[in-house]
């Protein structure tokens, strides 16, 4: 079946850096969604991606869809302790349909 | 406003016992979903419903799972008999028409022993 594999699995960095992330598919997707599930949390939504190409910004945060539409990119800048969490990509199996596919999630530690 | 509400927050419950979880959707949305979260097969969807109607149940993983939306602001999702292997995070989201932004409530961790 389709997957959203994402690298690095985990990582540890000092805050005040840059951190990048990134999710890949073996199909194309026609739109990509960032989350961040803090511990015990549910997640919550980041950035949602519509158009091959497009990057999107939101606070401290920008993600881009991959022009391959296989892809695509999650960057923080600037890391800060409550950055810590899981982020996930996401996307729908298929157009016209609510049911996503999550990715295997990229685990981050901040230290300050 | 309040979120997404789900009871309880924590079960532990024997093999072979049933179980429901409980979820509130946020008031106005129409479509509301149950996922799985495991650390072997990281967040699943189990079936989602659109005004009350179930549309897609194909990720229910067996008979013993089933799910209710009885109302726009109640729904249920039952495991009977329980299983050990059903131990998991079950979260409820709910989203507004279009929008992709689904909105998570805290979850529902259970432990079947």
């Amino acid at each position: 079946g389709q997957q959203l594999n994402q690298s690095p699995q985990s990582m540890f960095i000092q805050e005040g850096e840059d951190v990048s992330m990134n999710c890949t598919s073996s199909s194309i997707f026609n739109t990509w969604l960032w989350y961040k599930q803090d511990p015990g949390e549910g997640p919550v939504l980041l950035i949602a991606l519509y158009k091959a190409g497009e990057l999107t910004s939101n606070g401290r945060l920008t993600a881009q869809f991959g022009i391959t539409r296989k892809d695509s990119f999650l960057n923080i800048s600037a890391s800060i302790p409550s950055d810590v969490g899981i982020y996930f990509c996401a996307g729908p199996l298929g157009s016209g349909t609510y049911k996503y596919i999550f990715g295997t999630g990229t685990r981050l530690k901040v230290l300050a | 406003d309040a979120g997404v509400i789900q009871s309880p927050r924590h079960e532990v419950t024997e093999m072979g016992q049933e179980v429901t979880l409980r979820c509130k959707p946020i008031s106005g949305h129409d479509y509301l979903f149950w996922y799985r979260q495991t650390m072997m097969r990281g967040l699943e969807l189990l079936i989602y419903f659109n005004n009350n109607v179930p549309i897609d149940d194909s990720g229910m993983p067996e008979d013993r799972f089933s799910a209710k939306m009885p109302n726009a602001s109640f729904s249920t999702l039952k495991i009977q008999p329980s299983e050990p292997r059903d131990s998991a995070v079950y979260f409820c989201a709910s989203s507004f028409g279009g929008s992709l932004a689904q909105y998570f409530g805290p979850g529902t961790r259970l432990l079947v022993l």
